[in-house]
């Protein structure tokens, strides 16, 4: 079956503007997380998503925020967009994100540039 | 809160060598640790996990073993190929909750070299 996907691959985005970004979980599976990975921080929990609510959220200022549908894909949303938050994004899919029950899928994420 | 420690950072070893890959963390209550492999490209890929009442676990040249006293857990590639070069994440959490608990720790590039 198809792994996770995320759209775009790749954005570029400058200072200020806000970004949507998307996510698209493996068939069946209703738990969707989002990362932030840098090489400074390394990979940091966003929020997870599960039966379109927000399940859990990390320690990430409120410009960022996501939603899920009711088909369970899920988009994550960043406003006025710092040089910081230059990022590669990741989303992960879970039957019911109850690990270590569930395994957890990654995506190849979305690579964020802001300038 | 908890806090996970890798290292090294980078590792190079030659094709058919072993690789060792440690990591600490500070949280008693963490009780489960899975090791992600992430290719250049790739999200991260679950290869192993181990939880606090086992001390060690195997699965092909992959293997992970946990010290609970010392609250470290570490990640052994025997006989290495070309193919295993990636970077390597350690996690620590306390399972029964949902994924917002792990935490990573910073990778480890590793290199096979042929």
């Amino acid at each position: 079956k198809a792994g996770v996907t995320q759209t775009p691959r790749y954005l570029i985005k400058t200072r200020g503007q806000q970004v949507t970004l998307s996510c698209s979980p493996i068939s069946g599976h209703r738990s969707v997380s989002w990362y932030q990975q840098t090489p400074g921080q390394g990979l940091q929990f966003l929020f997870e998503y599960f039966s379109e609510t927000q399940r859990n959220k990390g320690n990430f200022p409120g410009r960022f925020s996501g939603r899920q549908f009711s088909n369970s894909r899920s988009e994550m949303n960043v406003s006025t967009l710092e040089l910081g938050d230059s990022a590669l994004y990741l989303c992960a899919s879970s039957f019911s994100g109850a690990y270590p029950t569930d395994t957890q899928y990654f995506g190849p994420g979305t690579r964020l540039t802001v300038l | 809160g908890e806090n996970v420690e890798q290292h090294p950072s980078t590792l190079s070893v030659q094709e058919g060598d072993s690789a060792v890959i440690k990591c600490t963390y500070s949280d008693s209550a963490s009780n489960y640790f899975p090791w992600y492999k992430q290719e250049l490209g790739k999200g991260p890929q679950l290869i192993i996990d181990i939880r606090s009442n086992v001390g060690e676990k195997k699965d092909q040249r992959i293997a992970v073993t946990l010290n609970k006293t010392a609250k470290h857990f570490s990640l052994h590639i025997t006989e290495t190929q070309p193919e295993d070069s990636a970077v390597y994440f350690c996690a620590a959490s306390s399972y029964g909750g949902s994924q917002g608990n792990l935490i990573f720790g910073k990778g480890t590039k590793l290199s096979v070299k042929p």
